[in-house]
């Protein structure tokens, strides 16, 4: 595709549950990103891929949080046991080797009833 | 704590005004970026300043990166409607292998006509 996509864009979902949120990187751009953005907060990192393989995880809020990334291209995010302070939009980007511009997706907005 | 700090919070001015947002730290970063986001969309990269002192000009926009590479402002000429939006900006500091982007909590600027 021509830039970052997620899905889904928006997704509600009662405390307590799972939820995965997709992103595609743009094809071809070897880092992938993960970040978090509360209402009045600015960017929160979460983890970064390089390839297949997450060197820095240090970003996660919780082990309920989890990332993979498969091919060196799709990644998911998944949230297990879902609380009301992870309702956020939740931002993924990537970019052609490290230290370059990062190119944002449009965002999931999670709201966690 | 924010490790960025972004002042004002908001701003709203009228069509034809200047403005200046200010983004300070205690830490010194290796570049600096700032992105502009609109509503439901991920940020964009409008410039990325490497060093000290170092000004760059994106039209009625103007960067400058501070001597001691701690703080940065964006200065807008004759701001108009459509640069509304959120300014956001990041230091990049190498941590892990990578450059790590730290994003400060935003400024959010309205334009009227």
């Amino acid at each position: 595709g021509a830039g970052v996509s997620q899905s889904p864009s928006n997704k509600v979902t009662e405390k307590g549950k799972d939820v995965e949120l997709r992103c595609d990187p743009i094809s071809g751009h070897t880092a992938l990103y993960w970040y978090r953005q509360s209402l009045g907060q600015g960017l929160e990192f979460l983890i970064y891929f390089q390839g297949n393989s997450a060197p820095d995880k240090s970003g996660l809020p919780s082990d309920r949080f989890s990332a993979e990334r498969t091919g060196g291209s799709v990644s998911t995010l998944t949230i297990q046991r879902t609380q009301q302070e992870d309702s956020a939009v939740y931002l993924c980007a990537s970019s052609l080797v490290l230290h370059n511009e990062q190119f944002f997706g449009p965002g999931t907005r999670l709201t966690v009833l | 704590t924010q490790l960025l700090e972004q002042s004002p919070q908001f701003l709203s001015i009228q069509e034809g005004e200047n403005l200046t947002v200010y983004c300070n730290s205690s830490s010194v970063f290796s570049s600096l970026q700032w992105y502009r986001q609109e509503p439901g969309e991920g940020p964009v990269l409008l410039v990325t300043v490497v060093t000290g002192g170092e000004v760059k000009k994106l039209k009625r926009l103007t960067f400058q990166f501070g001597d001691a590479r701690k703080d940065s402002s964006l200065h807008i000429t004759a701001a108009q409607p459509g640069d509304t939006g959120l300014y956001l900006c990041a230091g990049a500091r190498f941590s892990g292998g990578y450059n790590k982007l730290i994003f400060g909590a935003g400024t959010r600027l309205a334009v009227h006509p």
